[in-house]
């Protein structure tokens, strides 16, 4: 079975700097990776996915992230971070043979002003 | 607006009472499914489904059903709610059922606190 681990409980950075939210998984078969985020009192929304082609993903609010088969993670990255990007992010996991979707444990991202 | 719904989204209810929280999604999508989220541990599936009449266990399925019986409706039942399933439950849709490569909406979320 699927599984994603997400290393980092917490991740602090200043506004302006670059973020990278980190996320390894382990599948068999190919992956489907997505990156969700959790606003406060709010239901997750969709931020990316990898299905196939480049490595290099982008998504919605300027994050993108990078999947890397040899390592098999799926970083979430943005070249600057924004106050507003604080929240709880989500990876998830899909296989090609399974209808179930595995979620890490979340990583709360605070960016300082 | 495109959306999936959930009702009630706070409940406060007492071990062995009966309840039910509903989910319905207005995109004619064919997979729904529940999680429910607590501290630490993520989210985890409770039960999917894949279309109507079609359902089947997630991760942690013990202590509730669920039924599909029209597409837009997926309520969650517990029917003999116990302490330990106080968390945060969201109902999630997408597509497509046969294609892992849709992503999911989701709802806002019922908060289920049981005493």
């Amino acid at each position: 079975a699927q599984s994603v681990a997400q290393p980092e409980d917490q991740v602090n950075v200043a506004e302006g700097n670059p973020l990278t939210v980190k996320c390894t998984y382990s599948v068999s078969g190919n992956p489907y990776l997505f990156w969700y985020v959790q606003y406060p009192n709010r239901g997750l929304q969709f931020l990316l996915k990898y299905i196939t082609g480049d490595n290099l993903v982008k998504g919605s609010y300027g994050f993108e992230a990078e999947f890397n088969k040899s390592q098999t993670s799926f970083h979430l990255k943005k070249p600057s971070a924004l106050v507003s990007d604080s929240a709880l992010y989500f990876c998830a996991v899909r296989g090609n043979n399974n209808n179930d979707m595995r979620f890490g444990a979340g990583t709360r991202l605070t960016v300082k002003p | 607006e495109a959306q999936v719904t959930q009702n009630p989204r706070y409940l406060i209810t007492v071990t062995g009472k009966k309840l039910t929280v509903t989910c319905s999604q207005n995109m004619n999508h064919e997979y729904m499914s529940w999680y429910r989220q607590d501290p630490g541990l993520g989210l985890r599936q409770i039960y999917y489904s894949m279309n109507v009449e079609v359902t089947d266990k997630g991760d942690v399925p013990e202590g509730y059903k669920v039924s599909r019986k029209e597409k837009r409706n997926f309520p969650l039942i517990l029917e003999s709610p116990s302490p330990n399933q106080t968390s945060l439950y969201f109902c999630a849709s997408s597509r497509q059922a046969t294609s892992v490569s849709y992503e999911q909406y989701f709802g806002p979320g019922t908060r289920l606190t049981v005493t």
